[in-house]
């Protein structure tokens, strides 16, 4: 089982969509968690943290359920420049290697 | 402008040949780490360093070789062992204990 799950996508949704993306970790010792976007051919840029039960910035909001073990990322009003992958990390505070990313969910925005 | 560099953008192997990637930081970070992306898939730690001359093996280190000898610079060659090369190398840096940080890759070709 991979330490963190997410489900790979794609999603295609029409602009000014709600959607939400969700991951799943395995490692109970995880103390904080990250939602990176990656575009195409470039490299992971951190989107937001979230260190208690959750985070919202603007449009993103993003939970967290530890009795579930169990992140989410929710965005609002869709644009066409949300188009990318999200990458939902796990930290484990204490840890050298500090994070373990999943895979990525891919998210289309249709005009 | 305070950031992660990497180079080359493309670098191309041929059979046989050991090839070298750069990373260079300047946010004074202690942490770098490099990670290989394949084609639709998430990050795999190759090696890491939390300090100058000191680093440890990732999840996929077979193939790999890497040196800490400066603060700033964490190099990772990739030897003629790596039977796969081809993929999109990641160098990332943080402070200990924050999240990290991404170079722009290095995409490697093998010809």
């Amino acid at each position: 089982r991979k330490e963190v799950e997410q489900d790979p996508g794609p999603f295609n949704v029409p602009e000014g969509a709600t959607v939400a993306f969700n991951c799943t970790y395995s490692n109970s010792a995880s103390q904080s968690f990250f939602w990176y976007r990656q575009d195409c051919r470039k490299e992971p840029k951190l989107l937001m943290s979230v260190y208690s039960s959750g985070n919202e910035d603007g449009r993103f909001t993003a939970q967290l359920n530890r009795a579930s073990q169990y992140i989410s990322l929710l965005i609002r009003d869709s644009k066409l420049s949300d188009s990318a992958t999200y990458l939902c990390v796990a930290y484990i505070s204490g840890s050298a290697r500090q994070l373990t990313f999943g895979s990525g969910t891919q998210l289309t925005v249709l005009p | 402008d305070g950031g992660i560099t990497q180079s080359p953008k493309y670098l191309f192997r041929k059979e046989g040949q050991n090839v070298t990637l750069s990373c260079e930081q300047n946010l004074n970070h202690d942490a770098m780490y490099w990670y290989r992306q394949d084609p639709g898939q998430g990050l795999r730690l190759i090696y890491y360093s939390q300090i100058v001359n000191d680093f440890q093996k990732g999840d996929i280190a077979e193939g790999y070789s890497v040196s800490r000898e400066k603060k700033e610079s964490f190099p990772l060659t990739v030897t003629s062992a790596q039977k796969n090369p081809t993929a999109f190398y990641l160098c990332a840096s943080s402070k200990a204990g924050e999240t990290q940080y991404f170079g722009p890759g290095t995409r490697l070709l093998v010809l």
